[in-house]
């Protein structure tokens, strides 16, 4: 069993619409991050979010923390062929240590 | 910074075989991790180093896997014997604290 649910699994949609994609536990987190990794790459660094409750906007990506940081959602406006990846939710908890573990990911294909 | 450096970036071996992969991380970070991907698995972190010392090994599959950290800008990950279940996409991870990882570009090793 996964300590962080990604949903869905898979998402494929045409370039200029919006989703969300989520990210669920059933722990409390310290701090959560998501990242992009695009294929033959290591994963990149999008945001940490660190206050229950918490939203941060990166260009067309609004990320939300939910208020008692157990769950986080990425929401991309107006999707791009360039947004395409395999988007992770990670996160530190205090009964894991607080090591960064990952969720399984978000698939994202965005068609021209 | 030229971020965290990894080698080889590809490894073909020999089930039997010993392998050794490489990691340099970002100067002045204080955590190395090590990380494996699977897609069956995801992202799984095998053991992580706090300035130089190991402080959990708990991920690392089986006696067959070690890792060291001579100093603080290099460390590697060593399977001996490999066996062809170990074939993945090994990343090692750097971070000032441990909540933040800045990947390397990954070692796809193949056991055949």
């Amino acid at each position: 069993t996964q300590l962080l649910e990604q949903s869905p699994q898979f998402l494929s949609i045409q370039e200029g619409e919006n989703l969300t994609v989520y990210c669920n536990s059933s722990s409390v987190f310290s701090s959560l991050q998501w990242y992009r990794q695009e294929p033959g790459e290591g994963p990149v660094l999008l945001v940490t979010v660190v206050t229950g409750g918490e939203v941060k906007k990166l260009k067309r990506l609004t990320f939300q923390f939910g208020d008692a940081r157990k769950d986080s959602s990425l929401h991309i406006t107006a999707a791009q062929t360039g947004d395409t990846g395999l988007y992770l939710c990670a996160g530190a908890a205090m009964e894991y240590g607080n090591k960064l573990v990952f969720g399984a990911g978000t698939i994202l294909r965005v068609k021209s | 910074d030229a971020g965290v450096i990894q080698s080889p970036r590809h490894e073909v071996t020999e089930m039997g075989q010993e392998v050794t992969l490489r990691c340099k991380p970002i100067s002045g970070h204080d955590y190395l991790f090590w990380y494996r991907q699977t897609m069956m698995r995801g992202l799984e972190l095998l053991i992580y180093f706090n300035n130089n010392v190991p402080i959990d090994d708990s991920g690392m599959p089986e006696d067959r896997f070690s890792a060291k950290m001579p100093n603080a800008s290099f460390s590697t990950l060593k399977i001996q014997p490999s066996e062809p279940r170990d074939s993945a996409v090994y990343f090692c991870a750097s971070s000032k604290g441990a909540r933040i990882a800045f990947f390397g570009q990954g070692t796809r090793l193949t056991v055949v």
